[in-house]
């Protein structure tokens, strides 16, 4: 089974409706991420959370919002889609803790198309 | 100007040959080094990691970091069709929460 999941892995939405994509984790990471991915812009931090209590911006979390529902699951939604939303959406973990060698393992990504 | 530069090239190659993909960046106080490999329609993978200045060898894959330059290297030997895909560098700091990353360079390997 894979280490990182995300639901949906498409979806077709029209502008203005709410989306939330899920993400969870079997790693047993503490921290854990969410990324757009854009052709040209390669991969951009939304948001991120280190724990369940701990929720932090990104470089482009205008119109993004996230819960940290538990140490293995983080959604992220969008609140009134448009259509600059479309893009392709990365989950990753890590372990962090302050571990030099820290690196990010990714979902398979979810594909988000707003008409 | 970004923090890390990638060229997205795309790069053909035929079998069997070796294939370079460079990233530079503007910021000293990176230390850690990354390489990720993304097939079509799936997420990063991570490839190679590599800690400060020097080469780091793993079968046909060899990564090299030149911390004077700001530039960093991922060298396929004996390159396979299988190796096509597209490689994002990453880098990070010895501090701090954030991972930057390339825009990445698509490499096709032709049979």
């Amino acid at each position: 089974d894979a280490d990182v999941t995300q639901t949906p892995r498409n979806r077709i939405t029209k502008t203005g409706k709410r989306i939330m994509l899920e993400c969870s984790q079997t790693k047993g990471h503490d921290r854990m991420y969410w990324y757009r991915q854009d052709p040209g812009l390669g991969l951009r931090l939304i948001y991120y959370s280190f724990d369940v209590k701990d929720i932090n911006k990104g470089e482009i979390s205008d119109g993004y919002s996230v819960s940290r529902q538990a140490q293995a699951k983080f959604s992220l939604s969008l609140e009134s889609a448009i259509p600059n939303q479309t893009a392709l959406y990365f989950c990753a973990t890590s372990v962090g803790g302050g571990m030099g060698t820290d690196t990010q393992y990714f979902g398979p990504g979810t594909r988000l198309t707003v008409l | 100007q970004k923090e890390v530069e990638q060229d997205p090239g795309p790069l053909s190659v035929p079998e069997g040959a070796i294939v370079s993909l460079n990233c530079t960046y503007s910021n000293s106080a990176f230390q850690y080094f990354m390489w990720y490999r993304q097939y079509s329609r799936k997420g990063p993978e991570l490839l190679m990691y590599t800690y400060s200045s020097g080469n780091k060898e793993d079968g046909r894959f060899t990564a090299q970091v030149d911390k004077s330059s700001k530039y960093i290297s991922l060298f396929i030997r004996d390159s396979q069709p299988s190796d096509s895909a597209t490689y994002l560098c990453a880098m990070r700091m010895r501090t701090g929460n954030q991972f930057y990353f390339g825009t990445g360079t698509s490499l096709t390997v032709i049979p």
